[in-house]
């Protein structure tokens, strides 16, 4: 499809297990986002990315919490040694085509999220 | 005190009503601010960008005061879907360049 495609939808894990959730943003969106959104808040932001580079890492909440996106397209949220409060739905979402005007729109296109349960 | 607060709700509005809704934000230098709205279970998505001089997109009114730090969103005669939750959205930048701050929501139900 044309939109940010992420899987798996729903992801249940034993407390100490390892997690791998993946983003296939809009092709060739420029900037990747991933957020993280507990029940009844809003989305917390994680991490950025820009082609490849990861520009901004501060919301990831510990050393468990590890992204990349070696090919500046698809991206890896993976989380170590799950917790229960890790426990959410992680969004990822994308925007803005390489080129002046698109840029600046200032929409993000979000995936219909990965729910996760550490049990 | 989060960086974008908004009143939580809910709001509970019968159809034809207007309502409004309120958002202040820390950061002095935020530079672009949006409303994004959220369906339950769904992902947020882009309802209206808020610019300085204030804009409106048919039943929706965005207004932007930046010496206050205040952001609103006026929803005229409502409708059935019109019920979601409504997120306030800040960024430094743009949004598609740096991370993008949302405060918690503002539920609405709209009522027959």
């Amino acid at each position: 499809g044309a939109g940010v495609s992420q899987s798996p939808r729903y992801k249940v894990a034993k407390r100490g297990q390892d997690v791998a959730l993946r983003c296939d943003p809009i092709s060739g969106h420029v900037s990747l986002f991933w957020y993280q959104q507990a029940l009844g808040q809003g989305p917390e932001f994680l991490t950025y990315f820009q082609n490849e580079a990861q520009l901004d890492k501060s919301g990831l909440p510990s050393d468990r919490f590890f992204a990349e996106r070696p090919e500046g397209s698809v991206s890896t949220l993976k989380i170590q040694r799950t917790q229960q409060e890790d426990s959410a739905v992680y969004l990822c979402a994308s925007s803005g085509f390489s080129g002046a005007n698109s840029f600046r729109t200032g929409e993000l296109f979000f995936g219909e999220g990965s729910r996760l349960t550490v049990l | 005190r989060k960086e974008v607060e908004q009143d939580p709700g809910p709001f509970n509005v019968p159809e034809g009503a207007t309502v409004a809704f309120n958002c202040t934000y820390s950061n002095s230098a935020s530079q672009s601010f949006f409303w994004y709205r959220q369906d339950c279970r769904k992902e947020p998505k882009l309802l209206m960008s808020v610019y300085s001089s204030g804009n409106e997109d048919g039943r929706f009114t965005a207004q932007l005061n930046r010496a206050s730090q205040y952001i609103s969103l006026l929803i005229r005669d409502s409708k059935l879907s019109d019920s979601a939750t409504y997120l306030c959205v800040v960024n430094t930048h743009g949004a598609n360049a740096g991370k993008s701050t949302f405060g918690d929501g503002t539920t609405l139900t709209v009522k027959p």
